[in-house]
């Protein structure tokens, strides 16, 4: 199975930071990377898909980069409604018995 | 609007079977890969099960194959997960979550507000 690893696993920032979190891939998956939000008792939220592809309706704040194994999600200029975690899924081993998730970033309050 | 609702969670002894559902609207059901996904307490994301449109193509995570099984009705709009020999580890809110498919893309646009499974005497 391919592996995901984030870092941090967790991070405080302020209001207005600019905030980086990085995936990595155990193997090479192309741009088959996707990003998550999920806050506390909610479902996951799609943001980026293929490494870079901004979900419709997601603030433009929100940005994916990389390709091959590693990977960032930025925001711009952090909000209140962003604190969250944040989670990466590589979906490069299709048919989808293999999607795997990365472990997560919590992002919270400075 | 898309929606899916999950339901069907609740507290069961270990060895026991509970069946999940999730109502899908807002969208044509039956064009649409399903999937899910499951979510331990205070843990992170676990993929479960896949299901194609049409229900011919099923996956499952070796974690439980063998006891869980994917289903869907596409006339009732309507995605199951069928799980048996529960045990604690099994213990997770499930999410039923919608694929869509793109250019080096596959990922899951939208998902449901969860059920929650407890596995517990």
């Amino acid at each position: 199975d391919i592996q995901m690893t984030q870092s941090p696993s967790s991070l405080s920032a302020s209001v207005g930071d600019r905030v980086t979190i990085t995936c990595r891939a155990s193997q090479s998956i192309s741009s088959y990377l996707n990003w998550y939000q999920q806050k506390p008792g909610k479902a996951p939220k799609l943001l980026i898909y293929a490494a870079s592809s901004l979900q419709s309706g997601v603030p433009s704040r929100f940005s994916g980069s990389g390709s091959g194994t590693d990977f960032t999600l930025t925001i711009s200029s952090l909000q209140p409604e962003d604190f969250a975690t944040y989670y990466c899924q590589q979906s490069y081993s299709t048919p989808p018995e293999r999607i795997t998730f990365g472990p997560g970033t919590k992002v919270d309050i400075k | 609007e898309v929606q899916l609702v999950e339901s069907g969670g609740g507290l069961v002894q270990p060895g026991g079977s509970l069946r999940l559902s999730c109502a899908a609207s807002g969208f044509t059901f039956s064009s649409y890969e399903m999937n899910w996904v499951r979510q331990a307490p205070g843990k992170g994301l676990e993929w479960v099960s896949y299901i194609s449109s049409s229900g011919s193509t099923i996956y499952y995570a070796d974690s439980v194959k063998g006891r869980f099984t994917i289903s869907r009705d596409n006339a009732k709009n309507s995605l199951y997960l069928q799980m048996n020999s529960l045990r604690a580890e099994d213990t997770a809110v499930y999410y039923c979550a919608r694929v869509r498919w793109g250019i080096s893309a596959y990922y899951f646009d939208y998902w449901g507000q969860g059920t929650l499974v407890t596995v517990s005497s």
